[in-house]
């Protein structure tokens, strides 16, 4: 049982370009979504899904993309990478109904230089 | 969603019962209060829930006044291994599993 995975586990981007960070889980979750977490600072929710084909944004969105076409895959697009999104990003699932446990990827630590 | 305070940092000692209060007071009659834990470079990982008094289970003890105003995570006898921040998680918005975590608790385990 893999849960929830991330890759690549490590990128490095140069200012301008677009890379998308891929998120799957094996759990049947309809409940899925994407964290950046800068040094020192707690988790901040970028996007959500709710299901296929529901997504919504979080506290920060700004420069983010997101699509939900399957239950399993929820990836976070970077459109033009800029050194302020130079952080760990972490995806989550769950079961749709609130009070229910997460489940987070190993992260995906980026650099944009 | 209802505003959490917690400890920036905490030392302890190995084998020291380590209690860490956080406080809730503006907490909604249908929240939960969750707590997380996050080893460094890892993602966070769930440690304990629960509505009111008192919840144990193999990682940890959830206490929870009758006022639910705050909540009290006792980590029991640690090791340096129990090193890690640690995160409490209050009210949940629209009815989904949408967590918002807060700067959190590092915890610091000394030999």
């Amino acid at each position: 049982n893999a849960g929830v995975t991330q890759t690549p586990k490590f990128q490095v981007l140069k200012t301008g370009q677009s890379m998308t960070l891929q998120c799957a889980q094996d759990m049947n979750h309809e409940y899925m979504s994407w964290y950046r977490q800068d040094p020192g600072m707690g988790l901040r929710l970028i996007h959500y899904s709710v299901g296929a084909g529901i997504t919504d944004q979080g506290e920060v969105p700004n420069g983010y993309n997101v699509s939900r076409s399957t239950t399993e895959d929820f990836p976070l697009r970077l459109l033009s990478a800029a050194p302020s999104q130079t952080s760990v990003y972490f995806c989550a699932s769950s079961l749709r109904t609130q009070n229910t446990e997460a489940f987070f990827g190993q992260g995906t630590r980026l650099t944009v230089v | 969603l209802a505003k959490t305070t917690q400890p920036i940092s905490m030392d302890s000692y190995e084998g020291q019962e380590v209690n860490i209060t956080c406080s809730h007071n503006n907490i909604a009659t249908n929240d939960y209060i969750t707590w997380y834990q996050q080893f460094p470079s890892q993602g966070p990982r769930f440690i304990i829930q629960g509505y009111k008094t008192k919840v144990t289970n193999e990682v940890a003890s959830l206490f929870i006044p009758a006022d639910r105003k705050s909540s009290t995570l006792s980590l029991p006898r640690v090791s340096l291994s129990d090193t890690a921040v640690y995160y409490c998680l209050v009210g949940l918005s629209g009815g989904y599993n949408k967590l918002i975590f807060g700067a959190g608790t590092r915890l610091a385990v000394h030999p």
